[in-house]
């Protein structure tokens, strides 16, 4: 089983719709993240949590929120959907300050 | 800041010969460095890491990276491509500034010719 797993793994819907993904984690890693990947443009961080009380915004969360729903579980939302929110999402996690993070295969999401 | 220039947004090889993967970055105080893989439809292998111990670095796969503080440089190479090294790779930075923030260059993508 995977060590990270994200949910779907892929979805398209529509614009103004409400849309979240899911994360979930077995590495009891404290540390969670989101981000979004488009062509040509690598990874950018849209939230991060260092543990369940503590939320944080990357470089690019408007139009995003996150919940913690516990220390394995962190989702991203959509609350209304736009074209260019279109992306490769990623779910990665790590174990303290500059060690490497561990990421989920991805959802691939499509906004018509 | 931090930042990383990914020099190729693609590399071709022959199967057999050598892999060059140029990463430069930018960083005011000592980073934490990584090579990632990404092979299609999948997420973000490690192939190795930098955190201030030896320079020379080896990674999964037959990958291995050479830290060059005096080129601000953390090439990733291996001698001998093989045609499932064909993917994306990822070189990134890592800095603690009040939080751990990660940079991810724009990737390269290996293309391994049989």
């Amino acid at each position: 089983d995977a060590d990270v797993t994200q949910t779907p793994r892929n979805r398209i819907t529509k614009t103004g719709k409400r849309i979240m993904l899911e994360c979930s984690q077995t590495k009891g890693h404290d540390r969670m993240y989101w981000y979004r990947q488009d062509p040509g443009l690598g990874l950018q961080l849209i939230y991060y949590s260092f543990d369940v009380k503590d939320i944080n915004k990357g470089e690019i969360s408007d139009g995003y929120s996150v919940s913690r729903q516990a220390q394995a579980k962190f989702s991203l939302s959509l609350e209304s959907a736009i074209p260019n929110q279109t992306a490769l999402y990623f779910c990665a996690t790590s174990d303290r300050a500059g060690q490497p993070q561990h990421f989920g295969d991805g959802t691939r999401l499509s906004i018509l | 800041a931090q930042s990383v220039t990914q020099l190729d947004s693609h590399v071709s090889v022959s199967e057999g010969t050598p892999v060059l993967l140029r990463c430069n970055y930018s960083s005011s105080y000592s980073p934490s460095l990584f090579w990632y893989v990404q092979h299609p439809n999948k997420g973000l292998q490690l192939l190795l890491k930098y955190t201030s111990a030896a320079t020379l670095v080896k990674g999964i796969n037959g990958f291995e990276a050479e830290f060059k503080k005096s080129e601000t440089s953390f090439h990733l190479t291996k001698p001998s491509a093989h045609m499932s090294d064909a993917a994306e790779y990822f070189c990134v930075v890592t800095l603690y500034e009040g939080y751990q923030k990660v940079t991810f260059g724009t990737g390269t993508k290996l293309q391994v010719i049989p």
